[in-house]
């Protein structure tokens, strides 16, 4: 049974560039999350896809935006980066459910430098 | 804006020592969750909590969720040097939206 997978694993822009970075979900998971993790901080919410919908976001710009196929894999695009947009970002799926009960499972992650 | 905050930012302890990490939301959670992050790796879930004043076991580890569902505990029993990495706990008000604190790093010396 896979886990969660990203890719790349470590990627290196300079200011201004674009990226996109992939997830694909746990087999039987059909909700993708994206976070954020600044070097010793917690994971800030980016936004959640379901459906093909993004339903949630964050505290983040319009230079995040991300997209979900029909087999639940998930994209986060970043435009325009910035320095500050260094850091790594983790892809986490669950299985959307009524009640509150489900796991999130997170990816190993992509090391963004922007240099 | 909601926010949940997490002590200690950090603590050093010599193995077999016990090991505490407190949470506290600003607005009432409808759940916590705890997740350990090795160094070096991505977060990992651990448990979750729902009800109030709820306390839950998994071995050496203790969790409590408080009776106004506002703060949140993680008691770790006799550290072991594999209890290295930084606990996180994390929250929901409502929606999908998860918040996590800060962290509180643990290193243990054997």
């Amino acid at each position: 049974d896979a886990g969660v997978t990203q890719s790349p694993t470590h990627l290196i822009k300079t200011r201004g560039q674009q990226v996109t970075l992939r997830c694909s979900p746990k087999s039987g998971h059909d909700t993708v999350s994206w976070y954020q993790q600044a070097l010793g901080q917690g994971p800030q919410f980016i936004f959640q896809y379901y459906e093909e919908e993004e339903r949630q976001r964050g505290n983040f710009p319009d230079r995040f935006s991300g997209h979900q196929f029909p087999n639940y894999s998930s994209e986060l695009n970043v435009n325009a980066l910035l320095l500050g947009d260094s850091a790594l970002y983790l892809c986490a799926s669950t299985r959307d459910r009524e009640d509150l009960w489900d796991t999130q499972y997170f990816g190993p992650g992509t090391r963004l430098t922007v240099l | 804006g909601q926010q949940v905050m997490q002590i200690p930012q950090y603590q050093h302890v010599q193995e077999g020592e016990d090991f505490t990490t407190y949470c506290n939301s600003s607005t009432t959670l409808s759940n916590i969750q705890w997740y350990k992050q090795r160094p070096g790796g991505h977060p990992v879930f651990l448990i979750q909590l729902v009800k109030s004043g709820e306390v839950k076991k998994q071995k050496r580890l203790t969790f409590q969720f408080g009776e106004a569902k506002k703060n949140s505990s993680l008691h770790i029993t006799a550290t072991q040097t594999t209890d290295v990495g930084t606990y996180f706990c994390a929250g929901k008000t409502g929606g999908f939206k998860t918040i996590f604190g800060a962290g509180t790093r643990l290193f243990v010396k054997a």
